[in-house]
């Protein structure tokens, strides 16, 4: 089955700096790569998604950028704020969805 | 819309008790699946379906039974309850064809067993 690394574990920033969160993945045939976040004691929320025939989508603060080649794909968070703090999971599709282990970002004052 | 519903909030069962797991949505999605989530091992899936009368497993199946009688309605059956599955359990749909696109996940429940 597909395996989905996600890097760093925990990650914490200053308010205004940037943050880029990482996973990688094993079935070069995966085409649909999702960036979720939870906030605590809430479900999850899709923020940014990107599907294998793009290799970079923006959403104002956020973007997210593919390397099919080198099988990795990374969160961009820009001019963090302090209600970016939560956990970030990516997700890779390939029939079904697996998720990455999870980055947690704290955001300081 | 009331989106994705899961009953119950919370639970506590002891070793060896079986229940069941609801969930529910009004949006006409096709693809739902449930996940358990665990402290630092995000989100796995348990089992999946693509459409009413389809069930497929997830990546830990094991100990959980789901059907799909309906469009609406995707339930999971803990057969007998572990400690091990002590989690918390999301239900989610997808619009998408074949689960590409946003998964609208459900409140969760807490599951503990003793």
């Amino acid at each position: 089955g597909e395996n989905v690394e996600q890097h760093p574990s925990t990650l914490s920033v200053q308010e205004g700096d940037s943050a880029v969160i990482k996973c990688t993945y094993s079935d070069s045939a995966s085409n649909y790569f999702p960036w979720y976040k939870q906030e605590l004691g809430k479900r999850p929320q899709l923020i940014i998604d990107i599907r294998s025939n793009v290799g970079e989508k923006k959403d104002q603060r956020i973007a997210v950028t593919l390397n099919k080649t080198a099988k990795h794909f990374s969160l961009h968070i820009t001019e963090t704020q302090p209600e970016d703090s939560a956990v970030y999971f990516c997700a890779v599709y390939y029939g079904k969805l697996t998720f990455g282990q999870g980055t947690i970002l704290t955001v300081h004052p | 819309n009331a989106g994705v519903t899961q009953t119950p909030k919370f639970q506590v069962l002891k070793t060896g008790q079986s229940m069941t797991l609801q969930c529910a949505q009004d949006m006409n999605h096709e693809y739902m699946s449930w996940y358990r989530q665990d402290p630092g091992m995000g989100l796995r899936l348990i089992h999946y379906s693509v459409g009413a009368g389809i069930t497929d497993q997830g990546e830990v199946p094991n100990g959980y039974n789901v059907s799909r009688s309906t469009t609406e309605d995707f339930p999971l059956r803990l057969l007998s309850a572990a400690p091990s599955q002590t989690s918390v359990y999301f239900c989610a749909s997808t619009q998408g064809w074949q689960g590409i696109g946003e998964q609208y996940f459900g409140p969760g429940t807490r599951l503990t067993v003793t």
